[in-house]
């Protein structure tokens, strides 16, 4: 069985800090990493992924990946309100190909002014 | 405007009385897939197609039938629904060789 593991929180963090979001996956042979954000009633929107170990940048986003620690983050910089929800992380197969991703339950951020 | 749409958006029915759940994408994505989501068991997948006339399950297919006779619509059949099916779910559609899933808005459904 793959499992995906977030703490469900909520995290909290002051507007302008840096909110860290952790996940761990079980199943070694994963080669494809995904950050989705869900806001409240909402459907889930990818955010960022990454396939190789260390750092993937995009804007106040970034994704880690530490493939023999079996850890995935997400670390969002000057965290705002509108950055509330909750992040899911997903993990898969090979890239591009069918897969069946498996999700974590998802950590709930808040950003308080 | 490119988008998956789906119907009805919230639902509510009884035991046994069969239901589709309809999902449409205009973005000529080959990959489509269904979702639910629980409270506390997060997203899981319960079908998905890799293109027209292809079609397999996720992890939760119990219960459920898909059909893929059209690149565009992928509905999702509860043949006789129960109690345990009362879930939001979600169609997804992407395009093979990218990452980026599109999701529809979702569907509250709730079975007496």
């Amino acid at each position: 069985q793959k499992e995906v593991e977030q703490n469900s929180g909520p995290l909290s963090v002051p507007e302008g800090a840096i909110a860290s979001l952790n996940c761990t996956y079980s199943d070694r042979g994963s080669q494809s990493f995904f950050w989705y954000r869900q806001y409240s009633g909402k459907s889930p929107e990818l955010i960022m992924f990454i396939y190789s170990n260390g750092d993937k940048e995009d804007g106040r986003f970034t994704a880690q990946l530490n493939k023999a620690s079996q850890y995935v983050s997400l670390l969002i910089r000057d965290s705002q309100p509108s950055d509330s929800a909750t992040y899911l992380c997903a993990v898969a197969g090979p890239p591009g190909g069918s897969y069946i991703p498996t999700f974590g339950r998802g950590t709930s951020l808040i950003v308080h002014p | 405007e490119a988008q998956v749409t789906q119907n009805p958006r919230y639902l509510i029915t009884v035991t046994g009385k069969k239901l589709t759940v309809t999902c449409s994408q205009n973005m000529n994505h080959e990959y489509m897939s269904w979702y639910r989501q629980d409270p506390g068991l997060g997203l899981r997948q319960i079908y998905y197609s890799m293109n027209v006339e292809v079609t397999d399950k996720g992890d939760v297919p119990e219960g459920y039938k898909v059909s893929r006779k059209e690149k565009r619509n992928f509905p999702l059949i509860l043949e006789s629904p129960s109690p345990n099916q009362t879930s939001l779910y979600f169609c997804a559609s992407r395009r093979t060789g990218k990452e980026t899933q599109y999701f529809g808005p979702g569907t509250r459904l709730l079975v007496l």
